[in-house]
């Protein structure tokens, strides 16, 4: 267990919709990472945040957005579903992005989206 | 550009020893890290490489060479468990770019 919690686990929805994945990161933590992973590809990353504030941007699409509050939990939001958004979606956290060896990542056990 | 490159598919036997290369172009460079993920499991922590050389750690040991761009993930005496794709990132500014890993199988 990493320590790394993601809601829901598994999530079937339809096109068009909107879906907010959520993701609590281990105590202590300042950084949340989001990424996509399809079927037999690699991790893409999405987006990145410390201490509630945008710290870096992947290859996100506009349909894509996300935040992290004052508690540091962070919320990954889809809209206009298609069928290639597919995916798992993983959130991962450290302990700040400046300092050697903190810059591990945590990895929760992500949130298998499928979208009919 | 920004590019990691990693074989996508390696076999090993059990009991042997096996090296995942990596070999990266990235601008800006703090570390690499190796991560396991076994299918739909997410992704856990390996090793971390800062510095030139090789980090042992048990089975595991994972080699830098930053003036090459390149790395290496060595597995020894194999397991069946260690069945499962191996992810090398990249870590710079403001950036964790990830691999798209390699499946390595093990076979009896």
């Amino acid at each position: 267990d990493s320590g790394v919690t993601q809601t829901p686990k598994h999530l079937i929805t339809a096109t068009g919709q909107r879906v907010t994945l959520r993701c609590s990161p281990r105590s202590g933590d300042l950084s949340v990472y989001w990424y996509q992973q399809s079927l037999d590809q690699g991790l893409q990353f999405l987006i990145q945040y410390y201490n509630g504030e945008e710290r870096a941007k992947g290859n996100i699409l506009e349909r894509f957005s996300a935040q992290q509050f004052p508690d540091l939990h962070s919320e990954l939001n889809l809209s206009s579903l298609e069928l290639g958004d597919s995916a798992l979606y993983f959130c991962a956290s450290s302990a700040t992005w400046l300092e050697r060896e903190k810059e591990t990542q945590y990895f929760g056990p992500g949130t298998r989206l499928l979208v009919l | 550009g920004q590019n990691i490159d990693q074989p996508t598919e390696m076999t090993a036997t059990e009991g042997a020893i096996v090296q995942i290369n990596c070999t990266y172009q990235t601008s800006g460079f703090n570390g690499l890290f190796w991560y396991q993920q076994h299918a739909g499991e997410a992704p856990t922590f390996l090793s971390y490489n800062v510095l030139d050389g090789l980090e042992e750690k048990g089975r595991f040991s994972s080699f830098l060479s930053r003036s090459k761009g390149y790395s290496y993930l060595l597995l020894k005496e194999l397991q069946m468990k260690d069945s499962a794709s191996y992810l090398c990132a990249v870590t710079g500014t403001y950036k964790y770019i990830f691999g798209t890993g390699t499946r390595l199988k093990v076979l009896a």
